[in-house]
């Protein structure tokens, strides 16, 4: 079955750590997000990316960093410069120019 | 600034009632508007998909509607179960953002038996 994956579905990290979050698809899908969400409050995207080896910030990129060497694979670096890292983490994918949007089952980080 | 804001932030309903979700959005033209499922600690899952250009859309229990004079969008919940327990994104897509996704902050509905 198609789908995207992301792992772990949790991950702990201790102050001054990068860490890097998974996130696969076998959708053929061209396009990939990495998206954040507090509680109470909307998603908020870090970055995307549309084509392979292109990558563009978005709303809230400081403190990470993202690769897109594969088509299928976007992996997300939590670096030690984002100063609130705890957050539930979304990536989902998308065919350029198209409706639909597929989502991962997310990544928990907590900084202990 | 595109925005979406959804109200109530929270909704406590009994088993088999109905109930209804809404979705204000400030700037328009859109493409299309959609809502999301979203159970705790899971990823959100497509509820239904609207272009400008329609007004209501059903998926089950679930109906969407859409009044683009307005600027709102509600997700009607007939018969509710208890795993209707979830919570409700508005998401839309605006033509001056490149197609990019703007979130609405969520409802969270309770169901209880």
């Amino acid at each position: 079955d198609g789908g995207i994956t992301q792992s772990p579905k949790y991950l702990f990290r201790k102050e001054g750590q990068n860490v890097t979050l998974s996130c696969e698809q076998n959708l053929n899908h061209d396009a990939m997000y990495w998206y954040r969400q507090d509680p109470g409050q909307g998603l908020r995207l870090i970055y995307y990316s549309q084509i392979v080896n292109d990558f563009q910030k978005g709303d809230i990129a400081e403190g990470y960093s993202v690769s897109r060497e594969k088509k299928e694979s976007f992996p997300l670096t939590v670096t030690s410069a984002q100063k609130n890292p705890t957050a539930f983490y979304l990536c989902a994918s998308s065919i350029r120019g198209k409706y639909g949007y597929t989502f991962g089952s997310g990544t928990r980080l907590t900084v202990v | 600034k595109n925005q979406v804001e959804q109200s109530p932030q929270s909704l406590i309903i009994l088993e088999g009632k109905n109930c209804t979700l809404q979705c204000n959005y400030t700037v328009s033209p859109f493409s299309n508007l959609r809502w999301y499922k979203q159970d705790t600690g899971r990823g959100p899952v497509s509820l239904t998909i609207m272009t400008f250009s329609e007004n209501t859309k059903s998926n089950g229990r679930y109906t969407a509607t859409l009044d683009a004079d307005t600027k709102q969008s509600s997700l009607h919940i007939t018969a509710s179960q208890l795993s209707d327990s979830a919570s409700y994104i508005c998401v839309v897509t605006f033509y001056n953002a490149g197609n990019m996704l703007t979130f609405g902050g969520g409802t969270r509905l309770m169901v209880k038996p």
